[in-house]
This record gives structure tokens, sequence and C-alpha cells, in this order.
């Protein structure tokens, strides 16, 4: 299976600063359709998880454009260019590219 | 708009079954495929598996074969989860997502399995 290493485990920041998530793969991501399948996805306390970022860098419609997504192969983040209280929950990072599909084991974001 | 909506929170015992669904909304059911998604108590997310919806064929993650089952009501745009021989590990939240890269999620389903 292909193990999402996210670091840190938790960030603490206040309104305004900037925030990156780490996600390193145990394989490269590369399907061989030529698409990486590595999606980004916040869940906010209490609610479902939502989708924030698809294909690395690809944003969805709605998200914050402060949000971005960068990365290739084996080596992912996620950055928050200004954070703002209601980016605060648990992001993953996770992989549809190869069979199972695996997901990070979650970054929290606290605002101070 | 796209939704998906889940069937409500189950307490059940030790042995028992439970059967959670999930109505697909505002799209065309069979254009994706469905995965489940299960979150123990204070936990990560966990890929259990997925569903096409075009052919009815599900496919379990390791962990989760035996005692799952994925099913479809097409007509009615919906998919459905059952556990049988439930245990106190099953206690979980389980989610619906679309897709294999979930742009729609469920609300999430809460099993309590306890004696």
């Amino acid at each position: 299976d292909v193990v999402m290493t996210q670091t840190p485990v938790s960030l603490s920041l206040a309104i305004g600063q900037p925030a990156s998530i780490s996600c390193k793969s145990s394989q490269s991501l590369v399907h061989s359709d030529g698409k990486t399948y590595l999606s980004w996805i916040l869940q906010r306390p209490g609610q479902s998880p939502k989708r924030l970022i698809y294909l690395v860098s690809k944003l969805d419609s709605g998200v914050p454009d402060r949000f971005s997504g960068s990365g290739s192969e084996t080596e992912f983040t996620l950055k928050i260019s200004r954070v703002e209280a209601e980016d605060l929950g648990v992001y993953y990072c996770w992989q549809a590219t190869h069979f199972p599909l695996t997901f990070g084991s979650g970054t929290k974001l606290e605002i101070k | 708009q796209i939704q998906l909506v889940q069937s409500g929170p189950e307490l059940k015992k030790p042995g028992e079954s439970v059967k959670i669904s999930c109505k697909a909304s505002g799209y065309t059911f069979t254009d994706y495929a469905m995965h489940w998604v299960k979150q123990a108590p204070g936990k990560g997310l966990k890929w259990m598996g997925w569903i096409n919806t075009y052919t009815g064929k599900p496919t379990y993650a390791d962990d989760f074969k035996g005692r799952f089952v994925f099913s479809l009501e097409a007509s009615a745009s919906t998919a459905n989860l059952q556990i049988s021989n439930l245990k106190n590990e099953d206690t979980a939240t389980y989610f619906c997502a679309r897709g294999a890269t979930t742009d729609y999620w469920g609300q999430g389903v809460m099993v309590t399995v306890s004696s």
C-alpha cells in the first residue's frame, strides 16, 4: 500500500499567517494515464470532509485562492497564503493513483 | 445542486447487521463511482472501497472483505453499505463520496456498536 506521510501533525497559527503542509508518498503518484491523483481535503470540526484541491493543484470551485497545491511524483505541499478563522480543521492529503486508495494521517490547523 | 444524503445514526448490538444508505441527487448517478470511507471516533480516514454505479461491481479494500457489502438501488440513485456480524471496532462514522477524487461527500452516518 502507498503510505502517505503528512507533516506537521498540527499547526497553531494566527489569522493572517501563512501555512504549509507537506505530504510525501512512498511511491510515485503518477498514474499510467499521466495524471497525478493527489487531493487535499479539509474536515472542519463536526463536519464531513470537503475537497479543496485535486490533481495536485486544481482548486475546487468556491475554494479561496489563498489555497494552493503543488508538487510532483512523491512530494506535495498545500499552502495557505493567509490563514483565516474558517480554515481551522484537519487537512488530509490522499491518493487515488494506486489501489488501495490511501489517506495521510492529517494535519490539525488551530487558530491562535 | 449535487448532494449525497446519508441515512440516520444507528445503534446496534454486537453480532447484528446494519444497512446505511447514500442517496445522490443533482447529477446522473451512474456517471460516477461511489466510494466508502470509515472514520473511527477521533481517528483519521480509511478507504473501504468503491462500487461501480454503472455495472454494480464492488471493490473492497483488504480490511473490508467479508462482512461488508456495497450495493445499489440505481433506480433510486442510492448506494448502500451493509455490515454484518457487527463488532465493537465497527463503531465509526461512515461516509460515501462521489468518484475517485471524492469531489462530494455525504454528511456521514454514525454507527455505534455496543452491548
